[in-house]
């Protein structure tokens, strides 16, 4: 079945150091691949998202490409802040492109 | 922020009692979901579905139960709480070919 493999947190930065967060799944047909972000106490929002083969997803300084050769999707930023801690989450979308399946997210810790 | 509401937010309750969260949208979308969060397991789909009385199970439906009687209510029931039901529900909602939007979530405690 589908599945979606994403690096061991948690993942500590100093401020404006460079992030990248691997993310690899396995999939039948051509999904669509996600970037959601969780801050602590609350819900998912997403971040990112990219529908097809080398499509470029970004958002707030964060960015993502569609690599179906490599069948990636690595999440990555040039300076992080403080208030980009949180637990990211790499999703692929599943069940004829209703449903979603999550790898097991990455804690991010940013200092000053 | 997408209009969806979770209730209860937290809750507390025995092993053997049966507990029902509700999900509420006010955006009259067409699909919606009920996920759990653990650690070391990310988000796992329980149950959905894609319009009034229809529902479909997901990864983790085993012990849980659902039901859509208008678009805007996604309930989940545990008929018979046990403690491995211990976890952070979160319901979320789409369209077709949308990404999904997600509720700020529901912190069950099962003693």
């Amino acid at each position: 079945g589908n599945s979606v493999t994403q690096m061991e947190g948690p993942v500590t930065l100093s401020e404006e150091a460079f992030l990248t967060i691997n993310c690899t799944y396995t999939a039948t047909g051509y999904p669509s691949l996600f970037w959601y972000v969780q801050y602590p106490g609350e819900g998912l929002q997403l971040l990112l998202k990219a529908t097809k083969a080398d499509d470029k997803g970004s958002n707030k300084g964060f960015e993502a490409t569609y690599r179906k050769e490599t069948t990636s999707f690595h999440l990555e930023k040039g300076s992080v802040q403080v208030s980009d801690s949180a637990v990211y989450f790499c999703a692929l979308s599943d069940k004829g492109g209703t449903a979603l399946i999550f790898g097991k997210g990455t804690t991010l810790s940013v200092s000053s | 922020d997408a209009g969806i509401t979770q209730s209860p937010r937290h809750k507390v309750t025995e092993t053997g009692t049966p507990v029902t969260l509700r999900c509420h949208q006010t955006e009259n979308h067409r699909y919606m979901y009920w996920y759990r969060q653990d650690p070391g397991h990310g988000l796992r789909l329980i149950h959905y579905s894609y319009g009034v009385k229809d529902t479909d199970k997901g990864e983790v439906s085993d012990g849980y139960s659902v039901s859509r009687s208008k678009t805007e209510d996604f309930l989940l029931t545990l008929e018979s709480a046990t403690s491995s039901q211990t976890s952070v529900y979160f319901c979320a909602i789409s369209v077709p070919n949308q990404p999904q939007h997600f509720g700020d979530g529901t912190r069950l405690s099962i003693l």
